[in-house]
């Protein structure tokens, strides 16, 4: 069936460096994609989306780029902090007219001092 | 706006017991949905709504039931708890207008719920 999964489980960063968590998704038709962060003991949080007529988006250190001809998704973190420690997953969202997101299972950022 | 709330954040109960997963949104979204999340695990859909009165089954409803009565609120029935229901539940809602897109979910911050 249709999938988006993590290339990597466990991501450590040195605090300062740039981050780079990546995601693959199987659906060529899903209308866009979502980050989320999720810190421990807490919901997904919205980070930044970006629409599957765009290549690339950028947020506050955050960039996210679409490569629509390898269906492959990846989160740019610029100078990763302390606080950006957390587990981040892809979302794919389905072409208008349907419900059901498609979570990856996530991809846990460590910030090292 | 508090955005989307959940009650109650913890919770322990016995196998066999009932409890009602309390979930409430403010952004007037018309879509909302509960998930559950096991150590490790991505999200796994258990019911949804897109709108008052209208709910559907997702990928792993046995056990479950859920309501929406109104816009605002979307509660998760567990009628005879057993010990695999132990997982963090998380109530989400978004906008979707038929066939445009469908708006980002956003969620609540969870119940942890372990049943002995």
């Amino acid at each position: 069936g249709e999938s988006v999964g993590l290339h990597l489980p466990t991501l450590s960063v040195q605090e300062g460096d740039n981050s780079i968590i990546n995601c693959a998704y199987s659906n060529s038709a899903s209308d866009y994609f979502i980050w989320y962060k999720q810190e421990s003991g807490k919901g997904p949080q919205f980070i930044i989306d970006i629409r599957s007529n765009m290549d690339k988006r950028q947020g506050q250190r955050v960039t996210v780029l679409l490569n629509k001809t390898v269906k492959h998704l990846s989160l740019q973190i610029a100078a990763t902090q302390p606080g950006d420690s957390a587990v981040y997953f892809c979302a794919e969202v389905p072409p208008p007219g349907t419900y059901k997101y498609i979570f990856g299972t996530g991809t846990r950022l460590k910030v090292l001092a | 706006n508090a955005g989307v709330t959940q009650t109650p954040k913890f919770r322990i109960l016995k196998i066999g017991q009932s409890m009602t997963l309390q979930c409430a949104q403010d952004m007037n979204h018309n879509y909302m949905y509960w998930y559950r999340q096991d150590p490790g695990m991505g999200l796994k859909l258990i019911y949804y709504s897109v709108g008052a009165g209208i709910t559907d089954k997702g990928e792993v409803p046995n056990g479950y039931n859920v309501s929406r009565s109104t816009t605002e609120d979307f509660p998760l029935r567990l009628e005879l708890a057993a010990p695999s229901q132990t997982s963090v539940y998380f109530c989400a809602s978004s906008w979707a207008s038929g066939l445009k897109h469908t708006d980002t979910q956003y969620f609540g911050p969870g119940t942890r719920l372990t049943v002995l």
